[in-house]
């Protein structure tokens, strides 16, 4: 089925430790994006590409990499984890115009740093 | 004061009852999104509205552009309607905003 897939489902790390989270879409979308989804707070922004060998810092940017090297792919990484980053994470991805467009979600990724 | 608020945070409701969850935004917004998101799940989402309404089987999506309002009902609800429902808005030419949530439970 056409859509976003994330990988990992869930990961358990401990601190200081790295890892790459992996987006990849089917639907030839231009724009995708990285969130985080904390309890009680609406999802974040972390990083967001417009565009094959593009990306730009969102809301909240600190601790995390992005790269997208190829247009179906948006990897997001982090160099040394923090307990402060245990979150869910959700890639989306959208059509070129973006904003004004319906969003497709992947289906979450459940990071635990320790 | 967060740019988009939704009400109830928490709503339990019996099975067939007809449920309203609403949406209240601060900015000048292109279009507004309803999402959902089962337990332990994705998200998905229901509608993306930038005036009127909208209807998909027992969902139906209003906005008021001009009160900056939103509502999103559900006719006849049933158990498997249980999520946790997603307002978000696309202020101009900026990124969607997302509201906290509401987490509903339809008990049979």
């Amino acid at each position: 089925n056409a859509g976003v897939t994330q990988t990992p489902k869930f990961r358990v790390l401990k601190t200081g430790q790295s890892m790459t989270l992996l987006c990849a879409q089917d639907m030839n979308h231009e724009y995708m994006y990285w969130y985080r989804q904390d309890p009680g707070m609406g999802l974040r922004l972390i990083h967001y590409s417009v565009g094959e060998g593009t990306t730009a810092k969102g809301e909240v940017p600190d601790g995390y990499n992005v790269s997208r090297l190829k247009k179906q792919n948006f990897l997001l990484g982090l160099e040394s984890a923090a307990p402060s980053q245990t979150s869910v994470y959700f890639c989306a991805s959208s059509p070129r115009t973006g904003w004004d467009y319906g969003y497709t979600f992947g289906s979450g990724t459940r990071l635990t740093v320790v | 004061k967060n740019e988009v608020e939704q009400s109830p945070q928490n709503l339990t409701a019996q099975e067939g009852e007809f449920i309203t969850i609403n949406c209240s935004y601060s900015v000048g917004i292109s279009a507004l999104h309803w999402l959902q998101q089962h337990p332990g799940g994705g998200i998905v989402s229901l509608f993306m509205l930038s005036s009127g309404k909208k209807k998909h089987g027992r969902l139906i999506a209003t906005i008021n552009i001009q009160e900056k309002h939103s509502s999103l009902h559900i006719t006849a609800s049933h158990p498997r309607d249980s999520a946790v429902y997603i307002c978000a808005v696309a202020p101009y030419g900026n990124k969607l905003v997302f509201g906290a949530g509401t987490i509903l439970r339809v008990k049979s």
